[in-house]
């Protein structure tokens, strides 16, 4: 019955190599978001789709690129991914219309370790 | 940007007992949110609060949300294990995603 889901659940990637993190829901929910949250630190956003559009917020490294193929996929791409880029990746989805959205869902996370 | 400050940072209690944790924002909230999270994993709903004044309960936790909607606390009564976690808040604007307090840390000890 999961209903955001995030595979893999832990990424052991190389120092500078491409890594990609992968995020789908059945929640039909049209917007997505992708966090980042490093040990005892709050999840900070790194962007978010709100149907299509993509929305990047300002401080996240050109490092970190999304792709969303459709409604119910979602990736998180790291071109080189350094010593600091380890921690938990979140993806969590909500429906939101006009001013209004639902609560976020939450998937499990990816547990990513830079070596 | 919107800030939460989230006190205390850990919490140790015994089993059986009552807390609360706090959440406050720089500026008024349009939504706040709790969500609990136990290590290494994603984040759970609570409860969500948007209005000035408002209270939600669900068993033993209850939230709530000042009328100036720049303060909420959430309550656990008779704490258990099953409490122990990272309980944060977050906060939007509507139209917004998210933003996350540093959270809360609650360890219940028998």
């Amino acid at each position: 019955d999961a209903m955001v889901i995030q595979n893999p659940r832990y990424q052991v990637t190389q120092f500078g190599k491409p890594v990609t993190l992968s995020c789908s829901q059945t929640l039909n929910h049209n917007v997505m978001y992708w966090y980042q949250q490093k040990s005892s630190q709050a999840p900070k956003l790194l962007f978010h789709y709100y149907d299509k559009d993509f929305n990047n917020e300002a401080d996240t490294p050109d490092n970190f690129q999304s792709r969303r193929p459709n409604t119910s996929f979602c990736f998180l791409d790291i071109r080189s991914p350094g010593l600091g880029d380890a921690a938990m990746y979140l993806c969590a989805t909500s429906r939101a219309a006009g001013t209004g959205r639902t609560e976020a869902f939450f998937g499990q996370g990816t547990r990513l370790t830079v070596v | 940007s919107q800030e939460l400050e989230q006190s205390p940072q850990s919490l140790i209690v015994q089993e059986g007992k009552n807390l609360t944790i706090n959440c406050t924002s720089s500026k008024t909230l349009y939504g706040l949110y709790w969500y609990k999270q136990k290590y290494g994993e994603g984040l759970i709903f609570l409860m969500m609060l948007q209005k000035g004044g408002e209270e939600k309960s669900h068993e033993k936790i209850t939230a709530k949300l000042d009328e100036k909607k720049q303060q909420s606390s959430l309550h656990i009564t008779a704490s258990q294990p099953s409490h122990a976690g990272i309980y944060l808040c977050g906060a939007d604007k509507g139209n917004t995603p998210l933003v996350f307090g540093k959270g809360t840390r609650l360890s219940v000890i028998a």
